[in-house]
């Protein structure tokens, strides 16, 4: 079935700092990638998405670029700054999964100033 | 547009008791999923209403069940509470799949946040 694997968090970075955050898939139809993030003490919003290969997805100076030869959407970010210290959740969705959306292990991020 | 409304945010039981929740979507939203949130655990999938009818499940125990009204506001109710009950649960809402409108974006609330002594 359907999977999605992040990296292992915590991933602590100084401000001002490149960010990436790997995020790869497995599915057999052509799904939807999501990136949600979870900031402390608040419910989860989405990031940004792309729905079909070689869109990128960008907000907030965020973006990632949904690769279907590497079954791959990476989240990125050229510089970092305290308040982007939140969990990160990759997901994806598509009919296999009937539309639910199949959920990484989320990546928790911690800047320091 | 007003978001997704959880309530209570916050609660205190203790083992053995029961526990509702309640959940109002975003107006116009027919799709009500419940998560439940550990730092175990992680973010794990309870179950989804659409239309009043729950459509999927996730692997909980049948102590934890919900219901949707025709309003398409949810509840979720968790009976003979355990320790390890204790967790932020989240409500999130969309359109639903199979729907023009949907995009894939579900819109979280910003949880309860259950304790079981």
């Amino acid at each position: 079935g359907d999977s999605v694997t992040q990296m292992e968090g915590p991933v602590t970075l100084s401000e001002e700092a490149f960010l990436t955050i790997n995020c790869t898939y497995t599915a057999t139809g052509y799904p939807s990638l999501f990136w949600y993030v979870q900031y402390p003490g608040e419910g989860l919003q989405l990031l940004l998405k792309a729905t079909k290969a070689d869109d990128k997805g960008s907000n907030k100076g965020f973006e990632a670029t949904y690769r279907k030869e590497t079954t791959s959407f990476h989240l990125e970010k050229g510089s970092v700054q305290v308040s982007d210290s939140a969990v990160y959740f990759c997901a994806l969705s598509d009919s296999d999964s009937n539309y639910q959306l199949i959920w990484g292990a989320g990546t928790k991020l911690i800047i320091k100033p | 547009k007003a978001g997704v409304t959880q309530t209570p945010r916050y609660l205190i039981k203790t083992r053995g008791q029961q526990v509702t929740l309640s959940c109002s979507p975003i107006s116009g939203h027919r799709s009500v999923s419940w998560y439940q949130q550990t730092p175990g655990q992680g973010l794990q999938f309870l179950f989804e209403y659409f239309s009043e009818t729950q459509r999927n499940k996730g692997n909980f125990p049948g102590r934890f069940s919900g219901r949707q009204f025709s309003n398409s506001r949810s509840e979720m109710n968790v009976s003979t509470l355990e320790l390890g009950d204790s967790a932020l649960y989240l409500c999130a809402s969309s359109f639903g799949a199979n729907l023009p409108q949907n995009t894939g974006e579900l819109f979280f609330g910003e949880g309860s946040r259950l304790t079981v002594l």
